[in-house]
């Protein structure tokens, strides 16, 4: 089965300042990964999805890179901000339409 | 639009007693569900996930079990609760016949196992 790893587990950052995490995966076969956010206490939120087909995607101080041949993807945020502060969860969808989460990254955002 | 709930929010149970869980989806049919569990400042753990009425497949064997009586209700049981068991439970749905479709995740149950 699919496994995704996830690096690094803590980012500290200083406002404005970019963060970027990284994530891994096995299976060539994934298809679709999302990166989702998750505020303390709250539900996971996604922020930013790309599929196999595309390698970058962006959304105003987000992006994601994907390069399937080495299956590996990442996420970058530009000129953080402290609301920015949270966990990250990367995640590939193997088959079935199950999501195979990496371990989380916690981003402190400093102002 | 689409709405997903569970409850209850929070629950503090005594280890050994039975435990449900329940998850509604609202305003879609024939959704793919999920439930997953998080331990205290862990990842995201696929306990199981439904295609179907009745279709549920197990992604780690323990002692829960789940079901779906309705196309749009999920229930996570057990009979007899571990302490191991304590965790922020979040049902999650999809649509279904498409891969690569975003999970949205209901707001969760937090489980204390005293």
């Amino acid at each position: 089965g699919e496994n995704v790893e996830q690096h690094p587990s803590t980012l500290s950052v200083q406002e404005g300042d970019s963060a970027v995490i990284k994530c891994t995966y096995s299976d060539s076969a994934s298809n679709y990964f999302p990166w989702y956010k998750q505020e303390l206490g709250k539900r996971p939120q996604l922020i930013i999805d790309i599929r196999s087909n595309v390698g970058e995607k962006k959304d105003q101080r987000i992006a994601v890179t994907l390069n399937k041949t080495a299956k590996h993807f990442s996420l970058h945020i530009t000129e953080t901000q402290p609301e920015d502060s949270a966990v990250y969860f990367c995640a590939a969808s193997d088959s079935f339409q199950k999501l195979v989460f990496g371990t989380g990254t916690r981003l402190l955002v400093s102002p | 639009s689409q709405t997903i709930h569970q409850w209850p929010a929070t629950l503090v149970q005594p280890v050994g007693s039975p435990l449900s869980l329940e998850c509604t989806v609202e305003g879609t049919s024939n959704p793919n569900l999920y439930w997953y569990r998080q331990a205290a400042g862990r990842g995201l753990q696929l306990l199981f996930y439904s295609v179907g009425i009745g279709q549920i497949s197990s992604e780690v064997p323990q002692n829960l079990s789940a079901s779906r009586p309705q196309d749009r209700q999920f229930i996570l049981s057990s009979k007899k609760l571990l302490l191991s068991d304590s965790g922020f439970y979040l049902c999650a749905w999809t649509l279904s016949g498409r891969a690569g479709n975003e999970q949205f995740f209901g707001p969760g149950t937090r489980l204390t196992v005293l």
